[in-house]
């Protein structure tokens, strides 16, 4: 059962372009909702990350949307460029879980130049 | 400092054998999770640690896998015997823990069983 769902499975924007990729997740309990970035032959790597208190956490270029009531975030990529091209995921954590992260099933975005 | 470091980065086996990953975790972070990637399934959580002690191996496919985390330093993925379902990307991640919820990604193990 994924806790987390990520859509789309694959996203091409044109350079300068706005990506969006959206996550949901049903479990009230999730207190922490990262984003990863994962190039090819690389492990993933944090990008940005938001907590319920807040709406919206801007980055540079990356934006975080959460909307705690439909239980929706989602990532922004403001003026898209060829090397964002890489794997999305998003995630979610419940504060008990020592850390245990519940991973979406990941956006591959390609950025054409 | 050294991330998350594994080994080997690649392996490729005959169905039966014996796989053992390695992992060694960024000193001093108290959290280490071994995760399999692919194509159907995403990044899928196998085994967690917490001062290494296993939290929770409830993603652990079957009893043909098993994991170890001997001391803070060091943690084995082992696969007995290896099936060519099992080939993926396996990724070691450590996590600092305390105020912090970052894990940190190694370079993970292709692994190939043919």
């Amino acid at each position: 059962q994924q806790q987390v769902k990520q859509s789309p499975q694959s996203l091409i924007v044109q350079k300068g372009g706005i990506s969006i990729i959206n996550c949901a997740y049903e479990n009230t309990a999730f207190d922490y909702f990262p984003w990863y970035q994962q190039f090819p032959g690389k492990g993933p790597a944090l990008l940005i990350a938001i907590r319920p208190d807040v709406s919206e956490k801007k980055e540079g270029r990356f934006t975080i949307s959460f909307n705690k009531s439909a239980k929706q975030f989602s990532l922004h990529i403001m003026d898209s460029q060829p090397g964002d091209s890489a794997t999305y995921f998003c995630a979610a954590r419940r504060g008990s879980t020592l850390g245990r992260l519940y991973f979406g099933r990941g956006t591959q975005l390609t950025v054409w130049p | 400092d050294a991330g998350v470091i594994q080994s080997p980065r690649h392996e490729v086996t005959e169905m039966g054998q014996e796989v053992t990953l390695r992992c060694k975790p960024i000193s001093g972070h108290n959290s280490l999770f071994w995760y399999r990637q692919t194509m159907m399934r995403g990044l899928e959580l196998l085994i967690y640690f917490n001062n290494n002690v296993p939290i929770d191996d409830s993603g652990m496919p079957e009893d043909r896998f098993s994991a170890k985390m001997p001391n803070a330093s060091f943690s084995t993925l082992k696969i007995q015997p290896s099936e060519p379902r099992d080939s993926a990307v396996y990724f070691c991640a450590s996590s600092p823990g305390q105020h912090t919820d970052t894990q940190y990604f190694g370079p993970g193990t292709r692994l190939t069983v043919l």
